[in-house]
């Protein structure tokens, strides 16, 4: 079964900052896809960026990229210039290709704060 | 285009009670997929509905079941509920189902209590 892991509960960062938050994960799967979903205090889930494992190039979106090492099964998202609309829980998640489902598996989450 | 609707937004019942949650996922989407979250256990699948036949099920009792309309609607209903099963269940939806990497819409979530 695939595992997810975020070992890093809470961070916080300087507003206009860049911080990193880490994210490993166990699969035995070669092709699958990652994610990383932002979870603001008002609960809506949003996705931050997506990876395709099979893609060699990292994704970035705007302020937001990630440092996908496919060897090593890690999958950081950096975030840059931070805004104080960055605070919110951040999870990564794994979505294999195997069986055919849209199961996500989530890690347990960062909680991010952007302080002023 | 609206965005993944979950009804209702708060619930408090009694143990042993049951209770049935909505979800009305973005229109054209197919697959809906629904999640406990707690404090302690983090974000659980707890199963996936396509054309509305259940795809996959995660490690829940059976007192956790779903369907799904034709209209791609689905509703998730717990039986005999236990203090444990107080938590946000929050209802995903995607174009379709399968291999490929669509992006899951989320909805707000219902936040169930049980007393």
């Amino acid at each position: 079964a695939q595992t997810v892991t975020q070992s890093q509960p809470e961070m916080s960062v300087q507003e206009a900052e860049t911080v990193t938050l880490s994210c490993t994960y166990d699969t035995s799967e070669n092709n699958y896809y990652l994610f990383w979903y932002k979870q603001p205090p008002s609960r809506q889930m949003i996705l931050v960026i997506r990876q395709e494992a099979y893609k060699q190039q990292n994704a970035t979106e705007n302020r937001f990229s990630v440092n996908f090492q496919k060897a090593a099964k890690s999958f950081s998202l950096k975030i840059s210039d931070s805004q104080l609309g960055d605070t919110a829980m951040y999870f990564c998640a794994f979505k294999g290709t195997q069986g055919g489902s849209e199961k996500l598996v989530f890690g347990k989450g960062t909680k991010l704060t952007v302080n002023p | 285009k609206a965005g993944v609707t979950q009804t209702p937004r708060y619930l408090i019942k009694t143990r042993g009670q049951q209770v049935t949650l909505s979800c009305s996922p973005i229109s054209g989407h197919r697959s809906v997929s629904w999640y406990q979250q707690t404090p302690g256990q983090g974000l659980q699948f707890l199963f996936e509905y396509f054309s509305e036949t259940q795809r996959n099920k995660g490690n829940f009792p059976g007192r956790f079941s779903g369907r799904q309309f034709s209209n791609s609607r689905s509703e998730m209903n717990v039986s005999t509920l236990e203090l444990g099963d107080s938590a946000l269940y929050l209802c995903a939806s995607s174009p379709t189902s399968g291999t490929g990497g669509y992006i899951q819409y989320f909805g707000a979530g219902t936040r169930l209590s049980v007393l």
